[in-house]
């Protein structure tokens, strides 16, 4: 079992539509990381967040906008997607970022479905 | 720059034989290295790493993979493949020597194990 939980795990939505992604993690970790991924290929990095500042924007378009509200989540607010945004929205944790950051933990996803 | 290298798309391999998972990588310091498993439809799971010591690094659920430095290569091995074993794999890397860097994942490699 994770311990980064994610929701919703499935979230369909319009082009107008405003929608949040939850990412939660109770390890005591400093970093936390938005990835996209498309099928069958490997994750993107979006964002980073380091003891809950942004710190890498992987120049990620403004519809997608993180949040970081305290050490253990961490937010993707949603606004005026395109159908080419649908995939699978992956957070991870880990214990820092930096020398010994360590292995990352990755939550199950959500699934993210733009009409 | 760093990168790493999933030369196989798919390996097809039948239940109780061996099987390797091919990776390779391009750092210019000291590389760390990681396996992950992905599973359909979910997140990915960490499966075992490389910071320092020993070549042979044994991992979850009976994996293991050779840290080979001459070769830069970071093989995924197991004795004994299941067909619970079938998924999409990803090899990836992070530079030690490059405190901002993150991870760069390889393109995935799907194992396919037959009864």
């Amino acid at each position: 079992d994770t311990e980064v939980t994610q929701t919703p795990k499935h979230l369909v939505m319009g082009m107008t539509n405003k929608k949040s992604l939850k990412c939660e993690q109770h390890m005591g970790h400093r970093a936390m990381y938005w990835y996209k991924q498309k099928a069958k290929k490997p994750p993107e990095l979006m964002f980073v967040y380091s003891y809950e500042k942004l710190s890498i924007n992987e120049s990620v378009p403004s519809r997608f906008s993180p949040e970081c509200p305290n050490s253990s989540l961490l937010n993707l607010h949603l606004h005026a997607l395109q159908p080419e945004d649908s995939a699978l929205y992956l957070c991870a944790s880990s214990r820092r970022t930096g020398p010994n950051t360590g292995e990352l933990f990755f939550g199950e996803g959500s699934r993210l479905t733009v009409l | 720059a760093q990168s790493v290298a999933q030369p196989e798309d798919q390996v097809n391999v039948a239940e109780g034989n061996p099987l390797t998972v091919k990776c390779t990588y391009s750092v210019s310091g000291n590389p760390y290295l990681f396996w992950y498993v992905q599973y359909p439809n979910r997140g990915l799971q960490f499966l075992l790493k490389y910071i320092t010591g020993d070549n042979l690094v044994k991992g979850s659920y009976g994996f293991e993979a050779e840290f080979n430095k001459s070769q830069t290569s970071f093989h995924l091995k197991k004795p004994s493949a299941l067909v619970s074993d079938s998924a999409l794999y990803f090899c990836a890397v992070r530079d030690e020597g490059n405190a901002g860097n993150m991870l760069t994942f390889g393109g995935g490699t799907r194992l396919m194990v037959k009864p």
